[in-house]
């Protein structure tokens, strides 16, 4: 079992440039999320998703866009990057337990850097 | 506001001794709370969790201990092993929603 996987795990963009963090996971699991990660901090909710084709904001959500279109899958979009979203991106994914709260799992990260 | 505080950003303790990490909420509402273990480029794992009608969960070497009247929980590592060194974060969250709120983390180092 992979998990859950992120692609890619570095990138670097100018500022201005766009594109998409790719998070997939082969647990059959509901919701899944996207949080950044910054020095001394920790792990900040941008996006999440509680099922294929909804989603929802996050505590930081600005100047980010995702999309569930299938379940397994969730996308991170950013349109114009920004010095300020330099961060380290994780993605998890977790099932909605039944009376029991169910612990996420996490990809291994995609670090970002903004010129 | 910062929901979920872990105050210590370090701490150092030796191989066999006693680790104990703190974390404190202000949201009576959180009802369940995970700790998280994150090794260094590698997302967090899950280690232990708690729900809010228990005061203590123990998982071998890991003990959770939950006190809602002064929201506060800690996390015991007996005996604290090299292996154990890592960034540990606090999560809570409120019923079945799945949003975790995490705090800022507390980096363990376990000193042979």
């Amino acid at each position: 079992n992979a998990g859950v996987t992120q692609t890619p795990k570095f990138r670097v963009l100018k500022t201005g440039q766009s594109m998409t963090l790719l998070c997939a996971q082969d647990m059959n699991h509901e919701y899944m999320y996207w949080y950044r990660q910054d020095p001394g901090m920790g792990l900040r909710l941008i996006h999440y998703s509680v099922g294929e084709g909804t989603t929802a904001k996050g505590e930081v959500p600005d100047g980010y866009n995702v999309s569930r279109l299938k379940k397994q899958n969730f996308l991170l979009g950013l349109e114009s990057a920004a010095p300020s979203q330099t961060s380290v991106y994780f993605c998890a994914s977790s099932y909605p337990g039944q009376g029991a709260k169910q612990p996420q799992h996490f990809g291994d990260g995609t670090r970002l850097s903004i010129l | 506001d910062q929901q979920v505080k872990q105050n210590s950003p370090s701490l150092s303790v030796q191989e066999g001794r006693i680790s104990i990490l703190n974390c404190d909420y202000t949201n009576s509402m959180f009802d369940y709370f995970l700790w998280y273990k994150k090794y260094p480029a590698e997302g967090p794992t899950f280690l232990i969790s708690i729900s809010s009608i228990k005061d203590k969960n123990e998982d071998g070497r890991f003990t959770v201990f939950l006190n809602k009247s002064a929201k506060h929980l800690s996390l015991h590592i007996v005996p604290s092993q090299p292996g154990d060194s890592a960034v540990y974060f606090c999560a809570a969250l409120i019923g079945n929603a799945g949003k975790s709120t995490f705090g800022d983390g507390t980096t363990l180092t376990v000193k042979p």
